[in-house]
């Protein structure tokens, strides 16, 4: 069974302040890893798809990388409203579309 | 682009009453997804749907929950009878595996239900 572990659980930065947020995962083969960015009373917000090691995709200051056990989101110099729950999931490699999900980060950025 | 839409956005009813969530997915999107978020389980897939037909309802806690997708643009979720334990936020997310977005799912803003 694929299991996606993120920690830590919940991360409390100064603005300006950078860091790294970890998932790690279990599955069988990977098809795909997403990153997510959830607000209180929204639904996930899509940020990346990576699909191999080695892959590295950026937006703004977000950045996510892949490796064969786990996947990190770099955040640079943050802001308060980057504060968020970052959730990750995988989808394997079986011909299906069911995606785990890790149960989030909660980040939050003090000014 | 209208994203996934899904109504009612707060339900509170009463135990025994039947709920009924709607959603329409992406215009284009063949794929669709209803899940389950809780504080203590995160984000559980309930069932999916490809082409309107049901692929996978493993997920689907037990025989008071269906679901249904009638057309390409809509799909119910319908608890009947409903219990304390299934307040929720439940959300819908569509995709379009075969499309340049390829199996990125997208979700809709959730219906939070409160059954008392």
């Amino acid at each position: 069974e694929d299991q996606v572990t993120q920690s830590p659980e919940a991360l409390r930065l100064q603005e300006g302040e950078s860091s790294s947020l970890n998932c790690s995962y279990t599955v069988s083969g990977l098809r795909g890893l997403f990153w997510y960015r959830q607000d209180p009373g929204k639904g996930p917000e899509f940020l990346f798809t990576l699909y191999s090691a080695g892959e590295e995709k950026e937006k703004e200051r977000l950045k996510a990388t892949l490796t064969k056990k786990e996947s990190f989101l770099h955040i640079t110099a943050p802001k308060p409203e980057d504060s968020a729950t970052y959730l990750c999931a995988v989808l394997n490699s079986g011909g299906y579309q069911k995606v785990t999900f890790g149960t989030g980060t909660k980040l939050q950025v003090i000014p | 682009d209208a994203g996934v839409i899904q109504s009612p956005r707060h339900e509170v009813t009463e135990m025994g009453q039947e709920v009924t969530l709607r959603c329409k997915p992406i215009s284009g999107h063949n794929s669709l997804f209803w899940y389950r978020q809780t504080m203590m389980r995160g984000l559980e897939l309930l069932i999916y749907f490809n082409n309107n037909v049901p692929i996978d309802d493993s997920g689907m806690p037990e025989d008071r929950f269906s679901a249904k997708m009638p057309n390409a643009s809509f799909s119910t979720l319908k608890i009947q009878p409903s219990e304390p334990r299934d307040s929720a936020v439940y959300f819908c997310a569509s995709s379009d595996p075969l499309g340049p977005t390829g199996e990125t799912q997208y979700f809709g803003p959730g219906t939070r239900l409160l059954v008392l």
